[in-house]
């Protein structure tokens, strides 16, 4: 199975910020990475898939980049709706993986 | 408005069975593929099985291979996980969600049924 790693695990932001979250697979998967986005109690919402198309609806400070093992996800500016935490997906070979995921709390 | 319903979560005991079940609407329930992703408390997500329609193709992850079977009735936009032989490790929220068409991404999910493997 292709293993994907995200870094940071934690990572405290405060409204306004720029912030970043990068995902590692452990072997190249094209740019077959998709990126959700988790409130606590609530089902995971799609933010972006094929490394770099958003999901309809989603706003455009979310975007994401990469291709072969390295990505990354940046909200340009953060909001207070986007506290949460943030996994990555690859959807280039069964069995598709995630990474632990990546919580954007509170400075 | 798609929606993905899932029930049949519960209390069972390590080594017993359950059965759940996600009921499907607002789009071509036949057309999608369907999947089943588990979130152990506290921990990530872990995809578990998915099932293709129109093929009839199946996959599951190896930590339930053998053990669960993932079936659909397209004639009752319903999905369905038969878990046999359960582990405490197999404590989670399990979610139904659907494949977004062309990529093997979820872009609707449930909103998820508990089941707690424990004596």
């Amino acid at each position: 199975d292709i293993q994907m790693t995200q870094s940071p695990s934690t990572l405290s932001a405060s409204v306004g910020d720029r912030v970043t979250i990068t995902c590692r697979a452990s072997q190249s998967i094209s740019s077959w990475l998709a990126w959700y986005q988790q409130k606590p109690g609530k089902a995971p919402k799609l933010l972006i898939y094929k490394a770099s198309d958003l999901e309809t609806g989603v706003p455009s400070r979310f975007s994401g980049s990469g291709s072969g093992t390295e990505f990354t996800l940046t909200v340009s500016s953060l909001q207070p709706d986007d506290f949460a935490t943030y996994y990555c997906q690859q959807h280039n070979s069964y069995s598709w993986t995630f990474g632990q995921g990546t919580k954007v709390e509170v400075k | 408005e798609v929606q993905l319903v899932e029930s049949g979560g519960g209390l069972v005991q390590p080594g017993g069975s359950l059965r759940l079940s996600c009921a499907a609407s607002g789009f071509t329930f036949s057309s999608y593929r369907m999947n089943w992703v588990r979130q152990a408390p506290g921990k990530g997500l872990e995809w578990v099985s998915c099932i293709i329609g129109s093929t009839g193709t199946i996959y599951y992850a190896d930590s339930v291979k053998g053990r669960f079977t993932i079936s659909r009735d397209d004639a009752k936009n319903s999905l369905y996980l038969q878990m046999n032989s359960l582990r405490a490790e197999d404590t989670a929220v399990y979610y139904c969600a659907r494949s977004r068409d062309g990529y093997s991404v979820f872009d609707y999910w449930g909103q998820g049924t508990l089941v707690t493997v424990s004596s």
